[in-house]
Parts: structure tokens; C-alpha cells; sequence
């Protein structure tokens, strides 16, 4: 079994800065890692994967994570947000076998004030 | 239809009515997936079906919730006796499932309000 914890519920920033949204996992297995965001009133869309290879993984609109197996984390960043980056961010993992569902942290909801 | 399409978009019942929500995946589309999403907390797992089978229902919380796909392609999830604590949104998501790196498209959601 899986579980993800996201240690942050809210996250209000300034237009421009940087940004990190911190996730972090426990499986008794290996896992596939994701970060999805939810923009208001539209469904959950796929920023990033980690499968396997170099672990820092680059996404959509500038975002980027970097899985740290040590320390079980995948923490999302971008090096300079926009008002459009407002939305609520969700961590996901999901075992390399056996069952296919996602299992996802509580969310971040990113703030951006300009 | 260009996404997952989800209907109704809200639906507000009476505690003990039971209610259907349907789920219209992206053509061709093997994989389809039930999340529940409460006020606060990211999607749970529900149901997941490959083709017209449920593959895992691990999910589903008691009997009174059931999820069916008879042609492989449009599915419905049914919930019988409704209470309040069955109130949050209901997400369908499908993909190609052919394996991890295959993307995951999720519709809006049913927002499901029992008074």
C-alpha cells in the first residue's frame, strides 16, 4: 500500500518568485510518481511523471520535480510563477505492479498575488 | 467529444434516493477510472475497469455503491440509500492502458450533494 503526504495545504506567493510544493511518499514497494494540477472548474490535468531514469523531471508550463528516493520525496518547483499558475496542486504515486490506481496527497493550493 | 465528459455536473438528492452518474470516456479509451473527491482532500480511488470488466473495485466504500461499463465505453456509477457523507465529487478518468507512461485524462466531475 501506498500513502503521500503533502506538508503544505496552502502556499501563497508573489507573482515571479520562486516556488516549491513539497510531497512526500511511503510504499513497501517501488513507485511511479506524479504531479497533477486542478485549475477552478476544470478537471485534474498531468504536470509531470517520474518512471524511471534521471530524476529530475521537467513538466508542462515550467514546472519541474525531482524524486530523492532516500528521502522519499518529490517536491514540485518552478523558478518564476504567474497569476495563470493559481490552482490546487496534487502529489500522486502509484506501484510499478499490480494494482493501476493513482493515489493521491490532500493537495496544495497555490496562491499567486500579484 | 474532445475530453471525458461527465454528467450531470451537479446533482442534488434526499438522503436515501438513489442516484446515477455517468461517465462518457475519450474513444477508444480501454481503461476507466472512479475517484471520489471529498471537500479538502485529494481523489480517492473508487473502481478502476479495463474494457467492460472491473479489474479492481477495491475502492467502492460498501454495497451500496456499484459502477457499471456494459459496452466498454460509457460507464455509470450508482449509488443506492444515499447519505450526506456520500456528498463530494465524483471524478471519471480513462486512458489507452498500455502501461504507466500512458496518460490519464479526467473529466470536470459530478458534484454530489445529499441533503
Amino acid at each position: 500500500a501506498q500513502s503521500v503526504t503533502q506538508l503544505d495545504s496552502q502556499v501563497p506567493v508573489f507573482e515571479e518568485a520562486p516556488v516549491e510544493l513539497r510531497c512526500n511518499y511511503s510504499s513497501s514497494v517501488s513507485v511511479y510518481l506524479f504531479w497533477y494540477v486542478q485549475y477552478p472548474n476544470q478537471g485534474l490535468q498531468l504536470l509531470l511523471k517520474y518512471l524511471s531514469g534521471s530524476t529530475l523531471v521537467k513538466g508542462i508550463n515550467g514546472f519541474e520535480a525531482e524524486f530523492n528516493k532516500s528521502q522519499t520525496s518529490f517536491h514540485l518547483r518552478k523558478p518564476s510563477v504567474h497569476i495563470s499558475d493559481t490552482a490546487e496542486y496534487f502529489c500522486a504515486v502509484r506501484g510499478i505492479q499490480g494494482a493501476q490506481k493513482l493515489v493521491f496527497g490532500q493537495g496544495t493550493r497555490l496562491t499567486i498575488n500579484p | 467529444g474532445a475530453g471525458v465528459s461527465q454528467t450531470p455536473s451537479n446533482k442534488v438528492t434526499e438522503k436515501g434516493k438513489y442516484v446515477e452518474l455517468r461517465c462518457d470516456p475519450i474513444s477508444g479509451h480501454t481503461a476507466l477510472y472512479w475517484y471520489r473527491q471529498s471537500l479538502g482532500q485529494g481523489p480517492e480511488f473508487l473502481i478502476y475497469f479495463q474494457g467492460t470488466g472491473a479489474a479492481d473495485d477495491s475502492g467502492l466504500p460498501n454495497d451500496r455503491f456499484f459502477a457499471v461499463r456494459p459496452e466498454g465505453s460509457v460507464s455509470t456509477l450508482k449509488i443506492q440509500r444515499t447519505e450526506r457523507g456520500d456528498s463530494a465529487v465524483y471524478l471519471c478518468a480513462s486512458s489507452l492502458d498500455r502501461g504507466p507512461e500512458e496518460k490519464l485524462f479526467f473529466g470536470s466531475g459530478t458534484q454530489l450533494s445529499v441533503l
